[in-house]
């Protein structure tokens, strides 16, 4: 079985600070790990995923995403925030089956 | 090239109609997958076809369900609907179900509204 836990279902930060959104995951085979990004009327767009190798992994828009399995996580930062990243991001795992996504974090830049 | 297709866009029924939502994958995507989306529950899986086949379900009653056609088309159907069923249904489509590293490109999804 696989699963995702993303904490804190609402963010905010100011422009130029730091995002970091939190996902932890749980599966029983070595993950394949996906972080995807949903705009206002929009379906998801992949940010960035991690399938083997490099723990650390860069994605589109300045977001990097670092795996660390000993703590079964794989949160995504983004040294400064910009306006235009206001969305919903959903991380998903998928092990030896389906896509698992978690229940999503919205986030609010504030000006 | 053109990307996923979902139509409509907006639907609403009222409660113990049916519905049919489509999705036209991008072309030579021949995996199509299924998701509901709803404030809160996050992605919920439906449904996985390849090939005209179905290949993973979800957790969801009988009264969805859905097919594939040989061109790759997929349909959606709901019977009996209840007002929970109100969410965005999101469709996802992929090269091959069997490649798991592989991004799935989705559509905008289908907001069915049940009175």
């Amino acid at each position: 079985a696989q699963s995702v836990t993303q904490l804190g279902s609402h963010v905010s930060v100011s422009e130029g600070a730091l995002v970091l959104l939190r996902c932890n995951y749980s599966s029983s085979v070595p993950p394949y790990l996906f972080w995807y990004v949903q705009y206002p009327n929009q379906g998801l767009q992949l940010l960035l995923k991690y399938t083997t190798g490099a723990t650390l992994v860069k994605g589109i828009n300045g977001f990097e995403a670092e795996f660390k399995k000993s703590e079964t996580s794989f949160h995504l930062t983004k040294p400064s925030a910009h306006m235009s990243d206001a969305a919903e991001y959903f991380c998903a795992v998928r092990g030896n089956e389906k896509l698992t996504f978690g229940t999503g974090t919205r986030l609010t830049i504030i000006p | 090239k053109a990307g996923v297709t979902q139509t409509p866009r907006y639907l609403i029924k009222t409660r113990g109609q049916q519905v049919t939502l489509s999705c036209s994958p991008i072309s030579g995507h021949r995996s199509v997958s299924w998701y509901q989306q709803t404030p809160g529950q996050g992605l919920q899986f439906l449904f996985e076809y390849f090939s005209e086949t179905q290949r993973n379900k979800g957790n969801f009653p009988g009264r969805f369900s859905g097919r594939q056609f040989s061109n790759s088309r997929s349909e959606m159907n709901v019977s009996t609907l209840e007002l929970g069923d109100s969410a965005l249904y999101l469709c996802a489509s992929s090269l091959a179900p069997n490649r798991l590293n592989e991004k799935l490109f989705f559509g905008s999804g289908t907001q069915l509204s049940v009175l």
